[in-house]
């Protein structure tokens, strides 16, 4: 089983560029969630999306965007990178429900320049 | 303003000795916490949980206390391995905000051999 699949794991943007961080989940989860980590500000959510066919802001979610394109896929899209958005991004996914074990992909390092 | 705080950036244990991370709270919504486990070049993985009806959690050699009228919470791993050495982090989850977790900073532990 590969969980939680992140790409890229890496990426070097410049300023203005746009981007799209890719997710899939083979755990049949019905939630899915994007995060960013910053230095001492642990992880901060982004988006989620409660089911298939929803989404919601979360904590920093200016300057994204979201598509929950299926049950298995859920996308970041950055239209106009800036500075401010190097960060680490980890999706993840849960059941739903109660169950709060998110199982988190490995993330994706994106750095703009 | 955080909600969840874990106000030491590091720690640094001998092998076989306790490591007791800490981390406060601010909302009383809060009635679900979690410690999360994370390696370099890796997504946090679940550790333990506790839920506000209890006091204690044990697993193995981890044990989650909840002081509910402090508004804190600690992670007590016995004896600390070097294997342990990683950044752990507190989250909690209000009611009514389904599955979605509210993250604190990081404490990494290095446990020396």
């Amino acid at each position: 089983n590969a969980g939680v699949t992140q790409t890229p794991k890496f990426q070097v943007l410049k300023t203005g560029q746009s981007m799209t961080l890719q997710c899939a989940q083979d755990m049949n989860h019905n939630s899915m969630y994007w995060y960013r980590q910053d230095p001492g500000m642990g992880l901060r959510l982004i988006y989620y999306s409660a089911s298939e066919g929803t989404t919601d802001k979360g904590e920093v979610p200016n300057g994204y965007n979201v598509s929950r394109l299926n049950k298995r896929e859920f996308s970041l899209r950055l239209e106009s990178a800036a500075p401010s958005q190097t960060s680490v991004y980890f999706c993840a996914g849960t059941p739903g429900g109660t169950n709060y074990g998110y199982t988190f992909g490995s993330g994706t390092r994106l750095t703009v320049v | 303003d955080q909600q969840v705080k874990q106000n030491s950036p590091s720690l640094s244990v001998q092998e076989g000795r306790i490591s007791i991370l800490n981390c406060d709270y601010t909302n009383s919504m809060f009635d679900y916490f979690l410690w999360y486990k994370k390696y370099p070049a890796e997504g946090p993985t679940f550790l333990i949980s506790i839920s506000s009806i209890k006091d204690k959690n044990e697993d193995g050699r981890f044990t989650v206390f909840l002081n509910k009228s402090a508004k804190h919470l600690s992670l007590h791993i016995v004896p600390s391995q070097p294997g342990d050495s990683a950044v752990y982090f507190c989250a909690a989850s209000a009611r009514g905000a389904g599955n979605m977790l509210t993250f604190g900073g990081g404490t990494r532990l290095m446990v020396k051999p």
